[in-house]
């Protein structure tokens, strides 16, 4: 099975807002509702940010949203701030078995 | 607050069959409904979902990496653990236990900080 697609790279300046967006298939993304994102800072383990497409854990900000049309979910961060400078991984349910992205490095200007 | 902690052998030469363990604190490990899983990051690269099981002890693997994976439960000690057979240079990585919630395959809502496990001669 081949990992999701994610851009390698994207980048922002403060209180702007990017997309992340994560390309899959029939058969992982466009098929469930069960795609979710982590922010991982270097070193540390991921945390999950979305889960289901666009729910935020308690704790979460509310600068961060997913949402997800067809094939592809996309991870939106809104007033970027120098903290959430981090790799994003998204990660979908596949039908007996789970897919990450390769990664995104987000990186505030 | 529920708590995961990896620990494993660090260096294993290529060949050998490696086991690590994830020790669960601040819950019980035999909680109904709760699954137990494995992910791993080789050095700057992605994540790879390794395999999930529960308390029960019913596993769910990768696919890809089904025939050198087993995962097992000990409900006594709190703990799973990971055992990868007949390792080579593309199993370093870093080794992530954490818990899926919603099922096998669900969000994963708790991680271990990770231990790196090196392959090499």
């Amino acid at each position: 099975q081949s990992a999701l697609t994610q851009p390698a790279s994207v980048s922002g300046s403060p209180g702007q807002s990017i997309t992340i967006s994560c390309t899959g298939t029939s058969s992982d993304v466009g098929s469930y509702n069960f795609v979710s994102w982590y922010q991982q800072h270097p070193g540390k383990a991921p945390k999950l940010m979305i889960y289901d497409v666009s729910k935020r854990p308690s704790g979460v900000s509310n600068r961060f949203s997913g949402s997800k049309s067809g094939n592809t979910a996309s991870l939106t961060i809104s007033g970027l701030q120098a903290e959430d400078e981090a790799d994003y991984y998204c990660c979908s349910y596949a039908g007996s078995h789970v897919v990450f992205g390769g990664g995104t490095k987000l990186t505030v200007l | 607050q529920l708590q995961l902690q990896e620990s494993g052998p660090g260096l294993v030469k290529p060949s050998e069959t490696p086991s690590l363990t994830c020790t669960v604190s601040g819950d019980s490990i035999s909680t109904s409904g709760y699954y137990w899983g494995w992910i791993r990051q080789p050095p700057g690269k992605g994540l790879e979902w390794i395999g999930s099981i529960y308390y029960s002890g019913s596993t769910y693997y990768n696919p890809s990496l089904k025939s050198r994976v087993t995962i097992s439960v000990d409900t006594s000690k709190n703990q799973f653990s990971l055992k990868l057979v007949s390792v080579t240079a593309a199993d370093t990585a870093v080794y992530y236990c954490a818990r899926p919630r919603g099922g096998a395959y669900g969000y994963f809502d708790y991680w271990g900080q990770g231990t790196l496990v090196t392959v090499s001669s």
